[in-house]
């Protein structure tokens, strides 16, 4: 059974702090690795993608992977009161047989 | 450039009745996927084409019936619809690893 876990929260964050997100995932032949922001009534947008182990950044974004100790992370820079929503950890072995989703944490920006 | 259209976005049912779900996209991706979000489950994988001629199951295909009609539509069918069908379903599309684009959801009553 493949498993994603995150902390459903909310996770609150003072605006122009950093939002720091956590997710764990079960296979461990997992390959690719993303996170998808979710606005309520919305359908989710995929934000960042990270295939091998290390930091990737892009702008405000940055996405962290440890495929040792299983373990994906999503950094928030500067947060905005327009990253409140619900974010969606997800995985994959690689191939077209879908993403397996985690609960979602969500995210709340105070002014 | 529409990306991922689905119809209807709502639809009410009673308990027996039959309905398709249509999805299409412009994208020119090989695969497609029908997902369903229940509040507290998270997104979850009900069926998905990997490339066109072919479909498997997902997670949750039980009910369910769907159709790759040609490379850009992908139908979910529900044969008798169920109270526990009631819930927000997602088409998506995908070229490659994994990386899923949204339509806009349909929102499902069964009564």
């Amino acid at each position: 059974q493949k498993e994603v876990e995150q902390n459903s929260g909310p996770l609150s964050v003072p605006e122009g702090a950093i939002a720091s997100l956590n997710c764990t995932y079960s296979d461990r032949v997992s390959q690719s690795f993303f996170w998808y922001r979710q606005y309520s009534g919305k359908s989710p947008e995929l934000i960042m993608s990270i295939y091998s182990n290390g930091d990737k950044e892009d702008g405000r974004f940055t996405a962290q992977l440890n495929k040792a100790s299983q373990y994906v992370s999503l950094l928030i820079r500067d947060s905005q009161p327009s990253d409140s929503a619900t974010y969606l950890c997800a995985v994959s072995r690689g191939g077209a047989d879908g993403l397996t989703f985690g609960k979602g944490t969500h995210l709340i920006i105070q002014p | 450039n529409a990306g991922v259209t689905q119809t209807p976005k709502f639809q009410v049912l009673k308990t027996g009745q039959s309905m398709t779900l249509q999805c299409a996209q412009d994208m020119n991706h090989n695969s497609m996927y029908w997902y369903r979000q229940d509040p507290g489950m998270g997104l979850r994988l009900i069926y998905y084409s990997a490339s066109e001629g072919t479909t498997d199951k997902g997670e949750v295909p039980n009910g369910y019936n769907v159709s790759r009609l040609n490379k850009r539509e992908f139908s979910l069918r529900l044969e008798s619809a169920a109270p526990s069908q009631t819930s927000v379903y997602f088409c998506a599309s995908s070229l490659t690893r994994g990386e899923l684009f949204f339509g806009e959801g349909s929102r499902l009553t069964v009564l």
